[in-house]
């Protein structure tokens, strides 16, 4: 299985903050990773797939880059509706896997 | 405007069995793969399994976790995905959500329904 491992598992931040998570893969999956914002009680919203392509609706402000087995989701400028917690997940093979979280919290 | 709501979660004894049912509305069902992913109490996701469409004949992936235990499965004449669990045990305890794949990416996830398998 590909292991999927996210750093800092938390961070606080202030609005107005560039704020970056990174994304480790266990093993080379291209592009094939999305991120995905989760708040308490909610579902998971996509935000990126294919490692930097941005879902419909979602903010510019939210970007993705990275290739391999390394990624980065960056919020340009964090706002009170962004503290959340971020996960990372790969499909690029069986079983698909997700990162532990960043749990992003107001400084 | 794209939904998914799924149903049939509740409380079960270990052991036992519960039908999940997700129902999709607002894009082409029959084109998608479509996808359960769960996620316990205070923890992560987790992937449940995968139900591909009738262009790639229905076929299905599991985690190992569940695999032999959960059956996937699809009616595309009424816009539904479903999951069979089997031989519940208490860490199957969670929220389930279903999950249109787009690209072979979770697009649009639904709001999940509540799984809790306790004697």
């Amino acid at each position: 299985d590909i292991q999927m491992t996210q750093s800092p598992s938390s961070l606080s931040a202030s609005v107005g903050d560039r704020v970056t998570i990174t994304c480790r893969a266990s093993q080379d999956i291209r592009s094939n990773l999305t991120w995905f914002q989760q708040k308490p009680g909610k579902a998971p919203k996509s935000l990126i797939y294919a490692a930097s392509s941005l879902q419909s609706g979602v903010p510019s402000k939210f970007s993705g880059s990275g290739s391999g087995t390394d990624f980065t989701l960056t919020i340009s400028s964090l706002q009170p509706e962004d503290f959340a917690t971020y996960y990372c997940q790969q499909y690029r093979s069986y079983p698909l896997t997700f990162g532990g979280g960043t749990k992003v919290e107001i400084k | 405007e794209v939904q998914l709501v799924e149903s049939g979660g509740g409380l079960v004894q270990p052991g036992g069995s519960l039908r999940l049912s997700c129902a999709a509305s607002g894009f082409s069902f029959s084109d998608h793969y479509m996808d359960w992913v769960r996620q316990a109490p205070g923890k992560g996701l987790e992937w449940v399994g995968r139900s591909r469409n009738k262009a790639n004949s229905y076929t299905t992936e599991y985690a190992a976790s569940v695999k032999g235990r959960f059956t996937i499965s699809r009616d595309d004449s009424k816009n539904s995905l479903f999951l069979q669990m089997n031989s519940l045990k208490t860490e199957d305890t969670a929220v389930y959500f279903c999950t249109k794949v787009t690209a072979y990416a979770f697009e649009i996830w639904g709001q999940g329904t509540m799984v809790t398998v306790s004697s």
